[in-house]
């Protein structure tokens, strides 16, 4: 089974609009962690945000947010006010495990957004 | 400066060549990673070290071997490179140190190697 699932293969969004990138993770490990990276066209991979399966509070990182609903095992990355800038391929991970112990990240297939003008 | 830094970030080379790829940092991190990127795909772990004398395999080592020079350098080698190992490969590190650290993985600017 998928341990990260995004259904969204791509994604248009007008630029200055929100938009919300899906992201559900499969796993039994009560301790894991959530992330979240931006690969544009030259091939680097950003770090964008982090999401802990304990943290009570949904993280954000200026106009990256993150929608955690655990019960639902979903981490939505949601942009505010796009950019053409941020036309990418969005890549979502987890690391299962605790901090203390984990080492793998497990990534989902992909989303690419494109910013229309 | 690029506190990852990988070479060649482009390499062409024939079947059974021996190729190796480096990777550097001067993030001060214990652990380092070596993944591959295969078109249309997330990436998949090769190996990884969590300091000098630790190595440890990945989810895809068959083919690859690895080094741990020093705490800032970590490099991958493809013994006898096939046409399937193309793929643009990548360098991370990570940080566990400290009670409350995430260990995010910070990554390289990535290396595209093409086997023909």
């Amino acid at each position: 089974a998928q341990k990260i699932t995004q259904t969204q293969p791509g994604m248009f969004v007008q630029e200055k609009e929100a938009v919300t990138l899906d992201c559900t993770y499969d796993t039994s490990d009560p301790s894991y962690g959530l992330f979240w990276y931006k690969q544009p066209s030259s091939g680097e991979m950003i770090f964008l945000i982090y999401q802990g399966s304990y943290d009570q509070q949904n993280a954000t990182e200026g106009r990256y947010s993150l929608n955690f609903q655990k019960a639902r095992k979903s981490a939505n990355l949601v942009i505010s006010a796009s950019q053409l800038g941020d036309s990418a391929m969005y890549f979502c991970a987890m690391r299962e495990g605790g901090e203390d112990s984990s080492y793998k990240l497990i990534f989902g297939s992909g989303t690419r957004l494109l910013v229309r003008p | 400066d690029a506190d990852v830094t990988q070479t060649p970030r482009n390499r062409i080379t024939k079947t059974g060549k021996r190729i190796m790829l480096e990777c550097s940092q001067t993030k001060g991190h214990d652990r380092m990673y070596w993944y591959r990127q295969d078109p249309g795909l997330g990436l998949r772990l090769i190996y990884y070290s969590f300091d000098v004398k630790d190595i440890n395999k990945g989810e895809i080592s068959d083919g690859y071997s690895v080094s741990r020079q020093a705490q800032a350098k970590f490099s991958l080698s493809l013994e006898s490179a096939i046409p399937n190992q193309t793929a643009l490969y990548f360098c991370a590190t990570s940080d566990q140190k400290g009670r409350r650290s995430t260990d995010t993985q910070y990554f390289g600017p990535g290396t595209r190697l093409t086997v023909l």
